[in-house]
């Protein structure tokens, strides 16, 4: 019973480089959402997909990419990290509008 | 968009008692649902209670219940006879029927002293 993973759990990066945060899902789940939390600020919406091959921006998306090839998939890339990306990254997903999200369990990032 | 606002940054309760956070939220919309969702030390998000918005009725999770005042905008969270390990960021959200994603207040830190 996984529900929503997120890899990896902790990661540091250095200014100017790139990764990719990986959420994936089990429950055959439409929605998923990336979500980032900063102290203070709450939770705040990156990007999201309505289904597989579908994403679209969020709130605070400048600096991220996203792709959900597989239904069960919705990757988070930063093609240049920069210092203030520093933040926890959630990943959920959720059956269809309105009915709640699952969580992943977050994915804290350090970028020095 | 919705906006939700969470006026108490934190609150603390002794064991037993009974606390209530408070949200309020902006929204032209008529249909959409709300949700408080508990963040422990874990840092893993998880559901604590849904309420439909043309629903009446409060909706009620055990020891979590919510007082739901539509006309005034506000959707406050009650835990009765608290415990320990409700100590939490608590988080109000809200989602408009014809929206994708849930928007999320800042939180209020619980402390549950013994």
């Amino acid at each position: 019973n996984a529900g929503v993973t997120q890899t990896p759990k902790f990661r540091v990066l250095k200014t100017g480089q790139s990764m990719t945060l990986l959420c994936a899902q089990d429950m055959n789940h439409e929605y998923m959402y990336w979500y980032r939390q900063d102290p203070g600020m709450g939770l705040r919406l990156i990007h999201y997909s309505v289904g597989e091959g579908t994403t679209a921006k969020g709130e605070v998306p400048d600096g991220y990419n996203v792709s959900r090839l597989k239904k069960q998939n919705f990757l988070l890339g930063l093609e240049s990290a920069a210092p203030s990306q520093t933040s926890v990254y959630f990943c959920a997903s959720e059956r269809g509008a309105n009915y709640g999200y699952t969580f992943g369990s977050g994915t804290r990032l350090t970028v020095v | 968009a919705q906006t939700v606002t969470q006026s108490q940054p934190e609150m603390s309760v002794q064991e037993a008692e009974t606390v209530t956070l408070s949200c309020t939220y902006d929204t032209s919309e008529s249909d959409y649902y709300l949700f408080w969702y508990k963040q422990p030390p874990s840092r893993q998000m998880i559901l604590v209670i849904r309420q439909e918005a043309y629903k009446q009725q409060n909706a009620t999770e055990n020891r979590f219940s919510v007082n739901f005042q539509k006309a005034a905008k506000s959707f406050s969270l009650k835990i009765s006879d608290s415990q320990l390990g409700d100590a939490a960021m608590y988080f109000c959200a809200s989602e408009s029927n014809s929206g994708y994603a849930l928007n999320f207040g800042k939180g209020t830190s619980l402390l549950v002293t013994p």
